[in-house]
């Protein structure tokens, strides 16, 4: 399959921790997206990437929240000093510039910090 | 502000009728696409149908079909022949290419249901 692919898909950690989320695209797109979605809300943007530049940033991103993707193809989204509030399921989803930008996202990776 | 309104947070069909979900949205761009993504319960994010907002045209995939209304910045979704599969949180979306854009802004979803 060549989806869109996250790792981890579910992540458990303590408040204060750091986590990281891979995202793997769709291999021939060239712009990956990061959302968080919680519960009973449509996802809300966070960032998104044209190969390897991160073009638009949600002003909703803390400071605490940096993402990149160095090479144009996998990108991370790291997390410092989570917060309970961070708890949300993080989704991730690539596009073709050549096809509209139609976004197919992943399975997400759903974080809880206790 | 771009924003996209569904007024129905939860609906039910039966199994093999017809249902309609209503989308609206507001932007001041003129070029932009709409789309609809369905997301069954703990998985992922699915794309259902997508509609160019320069093409008259109503898009249709299957089952699904749009009635979109550019003038009234309506975007509806019908689905015939519902199926037990079709049970889904169903989100409306939109992006612009305005600039450096490509954002998805979505609705707060609507819970359908189909029953047996």
């Amino acid at each position: 399959d060549t989806g869109v692919s996250q790792d981890p898909r579910h992540k458990i950690t303590k408040r204060g921790q750091n986590v990281t989320f891979r995202c793997d695209p769709i291999s021939e797109h060239n712009r990956l997206y990061w959302y968080r979605q919680t519960l009973g809300q449509g996802p809300e943007f966070l960032t998104y990437f044209q190969n390897e530049a991160q073009l638009e940033k949600s002003r909703l991103l803390s400071d605490r929240f940096s993402a990149e993707r160095p090479k144009g193809s996998f990108s991370t989204l790291e997390i410092q000093r989570t917060e309970q509030g961070d708890s949300a399921m993080y989704l991730c989803a690539s596009s073709y510039s050549g096809d509209s930008d139609t976004q197919y996202f992943g399975p997400g990776t759903r974080l809880t910090v206790l | 502000a771009q924003t996209v309104t569904q007024s129905q947070p939860e609906m039910s069909v039966q199994e093999a009728e017809t249902v309609t979900l209503s989308c609206t949205y507001d932007t001041s761009e003129s070029n932009y696409y709409l789309f609809w993504y369905k997301q069954p319960p703990s998985r992922q994010m699915i794309l259902v149908i997508r509609q160019e907002a320069y093409k008259q045209q109503n898009a249709t995939e299957n089952r699904f079909s749009v009635n979109f209304q550019k003038a009234a910045k309506s975007f509806s979704l019908k689905i015939s022949d519902s199926q037990l599969g079709d049970t889904a949180m169903y989100f409306c979306a939109f992006t612009t290419h305005a600039g450096n854009n490509r954002k998805l802004i979505w609705g707060l979803g609507t819970s359908l249901a189909v029953n047996p």
